[in-house]
């Protein structure tokens, strides 16, 4: 049985960057897909973007675009999320999660990351 | 751009039927997915594949997907089930993926 866990609480002013690590067990990142989701406080989820490792890809919501940088490292099974000029409203629960194919449901997750901004 | 829309609330009484519905154009195009979030914790994958149940998921809880409305269908519903409910959907044109804003399920 899989289990994801990530890296502790984060506190960053505006404008710095952030980085929050996903160490995956029982799967192995080359054929399992990476996703990256968060939660405002008292919000709803939103997808941030998710690797496929099908064709080695990683697509991001348009919103994250040039802001976010997802990486993984398949020697370790752990998957990386960093995102750069941070603002007030970055402050949310941002969670990793895994699925296989790359569309399907996110059968596993994290137990989730809290940056405060 | 594409908008999932999901009632903010649905109520139902202990032991009846609740219906959750996703909303978006062409959604019968595309994969659903449904997840519970109870607060604090992480959400929970109920279903996949607009129908399909992972291991361990009652068979109270089903989808169906077509047209612009895919529906997350709880049967006799219990106290336990009041969580939160997220739609995803995967479009297989762009390869992203998107969530609805989320229902509030209240057992009365």
């Amino acid at each position: 049985q899989g289990h994801l866990v990530q890296s502790g609480a984060e506190v960053k002013k505006p404008g710095a960057s952030v980085k929050v690590s996903c160490k995956v067990s029982g799967y192995t990142l080359s054929e399992f897909s990476i996703h990256w989701v968060r939660q405002a406080p008292g919000k709803g989820l939103e997808w941030m973007g998710g690797f496929d490792p099908k064709d080695g890809e990683t697509f991001y919501a348009q919103k994250f675009q040039g802001r976010v940088t997802m990486t993984e490292d398949t020697s370790t099974d752990t998957a990386d999320m960093e995102m750069s000029s941070l603002r007030f409203e970055d402050t949310a629960v941002y969670y990793c999660a895994i699925s296989w194919p790359y569309g399907s449901g996110s059968s596993h997750w994290g137990q989730g990351t809290l940056v405060t901004v | 751009s594409d908008v999932l829309t999901q009632p903010p609330s649905v109520s139902v009484a202990p032991g009846q039927t609740a219906r959750i519905t996703c909303g978006g154009n062409n959604i019968g195009g595309k994969t659903v997915h449904w997840y519970q979030q109870k607060p604090g914790q992480a959400p929970v994958l109920i279903v996949y594949d607009d129908s399909d149940r992972p291991s361990g998921i009652p068979e109270r809880f089903s989808g169906s997907n077509s047209g612009n409305t895919a529906t997350l269908t709880i049967r006799r519903v219990d106290a336990g089930d009041e969580a939160d409910y997220y739609c995803q959907a995967w479009d297989s044109s762009s390869d992203h993926l998107l969530f609805g804003g989320g229902t509030q399920l209240t057992v009365l």
